[in-house]
């Protein structure tokens, strides 16, 4: 079964651009969440969807945002980039739940912003 | 005070030695409980998950839960320069569906 997969893998971006990120969970897994990694700040939680709804959030602007098709694909959107949303941006599905449910994580892509 | 909180190391362990880490959280009724192992430029993988109290053991890993102290700690036995990388805890919120990561310890093992 293949795992999550993560495009592009890396970007490099200026400030006041925007940026589309794409994850594809595993096949059946219906929940996709999103975390922006950085050093300074560790895995932090930005939003997970399920069934194409946004079930939860976690303390980003609204220049985040993200949501789910009926394939349980998932994209999230950065508007307006500032050079600290330069970070490694990580995807993982579960099958429902990520608070019980095993998460997969994907690669990441790598966002740059200059 | 952070919702979950590691020692950011490096602990620095030689190899075919036990590796402890430690992970203390702050919602006293979070439910489930993960590690991750994170190498270098890698991204997290599933180690151990644990949901009661007391031990979980799978191979060389033990996970233990103590709920009361709000403590949950992963063990390493006879550890391999390969178990070197970084460890992050995991806690879910019983209110809505996120998961809280610690900032992740940081684990040598010199052979």
């Amino acid at each position: 079964k293949a795992g999550v997969t993560q495009t592009p893998r890396y970007l490099i971006k200026t400030r006041g651009q925007q940026v589309t990120l794409s994850c594809s969970p595993i096949s059946g897994h219906r929940s996709v969440s999103w975390y922006q990694q950085t050093p300074g700040q560790g895995l932090q939680f930005l939003f997970e969807y399920f069934s194409e709804t946004q079930r939860n959030k976690g303390n980003f602007p609204g220049r985040f945002s993200g949501r789910q098709f009926s394939n349980s694909r998932s994209e999230m959107n950065v508007s307006t980039l500032e050079l600290g949303d330069s970070a490694l941006y990580l995807c993982a599905s579960s099958l429902a739940l990520p608070s019980t449910d095993t998460q997969y994580f994907g690669p990441g892509t790598r966002l740059t912003v200059l | 005070q952070k919702e979950v909180e590691q020692n950011s190391g490096p602990l620095s362990v030689p190899e075919g030695a036990i590796a402890s880490l430690n992970c203390t959280y702050s919602d006293r009724v979070s439910q489930s409980f993960f590690w991750y192992r994170q190498y270098s430029g890698k991204s997290p993988e599933l180690i151990m998950s644990i949901y009661s109290n007391g031990d979980k053991e799978d191979g060389r890993f033990t996970a233990q839960l103590n709920k009361a102290s709000q403590y949950v700690s992963l063990l390493i036995r006879d550890s391999q320069p390969s178990d070197s990388a970084t460890y992050l805890c995991a806690v879910n919120k019983l209110e809505g569906f996120k998961t809280i990561f610690g900032a992740g310890t940081r684990l040598f093992v010199k052979a």
